[in-house]
């Protein structure tokens, strides 16, 4: 059973500071890997999908990396702002029309 | 092109209550999805829909049936609502494409006392 994990579960930073957001998952057998941004009572807005013959994917301040072999993800945000505060969620594609999804990290981005 | 939509936004029911929440979609996709979103739990899969006229059991369908008569909506129903289906339920759909992504609506948040 494909399991994900995200580390850490939150994370505070200064604004300007470039960080990271780790995924893990069990079963390198993916279709591909999803990053969602979810705000506080809001749904989940699609960050960046990275196919499994991926390396990684952009757009603007972020930049997710796929290494399918050890089970790992990252999302790389450069030059945080306070804007950026949510809680990040990444989620594995098993096919079988299934998403399998983190706990997620919340992320603070202090002024 | 309005996405993926969501009603009701909020809900309160008591138990045994019944309810049904919708799911609309304009972008013509075939795959629709019902998650539930509990603390700590991440998203998990109630049921889906790979077309119109098709349903099928996700990871948690128990307590809940789901109907897509026609292919922009998907219904959610809940029979008789218990405390434990106290959650945040979203919708979400995709194109055909195995590669695709899933697009989310803004959920549903339902209290059962």
């Amino acid at each position: 059973k494909q399991e994900v994990t995200q580390i850490p579960a939150a994370l505070s930073v200064p604004e300007g500071e470039n960080l990271v957001l780790n995924c893990s998952f069990t079963d390198s057998a993916i279709y591909n890997l999803q990053w969602f941004r979810q705000d506080p009572g809001k749904g989940l807005t699609s960050l960046l999908l990275i196919q499994s013959s991926q390396r990684e994917q952009t757009s603007g301040r972020l930049n997710a990396s796929l290494d399918k072999s050890s089970g790992r993800s990252t999302l790389y945000i450069a030059a945080s702002q306070p804007g950026d505060s949510a809680t990040y969620l990444c989620a594995v594609n098993t096919g079988f029309q299934k998403l399998v999804f983190g706990t997620g990290t919340r992320l603070l981005v202090s002024p | 092109n309005a996405g993926v939509t969501q009603t009701p936004k909020f809900r309160v029911l008591k138990t045994g209550q019944s309810m049904t929440l919708l799911c609309a979609q304009d972008m013509n996709h075939e795959y629709m999805y019902w998650y539930r979103q509990d603390p700590g739990m991440g998203l998990r899969l109630i049921h889906y829909s790979v077309g119109e006229g098709t349903t099928a059991k996700g990871e948690v369908p128990d307590g809940y049936n789901v109907s897509r008569l026609k292919k922009q909506n998907f219904l959610l129903g809940l029979e008789s609502a218990a405390p434990s289906q106290t959650s945040v339920y979203f919708c979400a759909s995709r194109n055909d494409s195995s590669h695709n992504e899933q697009f989310f609506g803004p959920g549903t948040r339902l209290t059962v006392l």
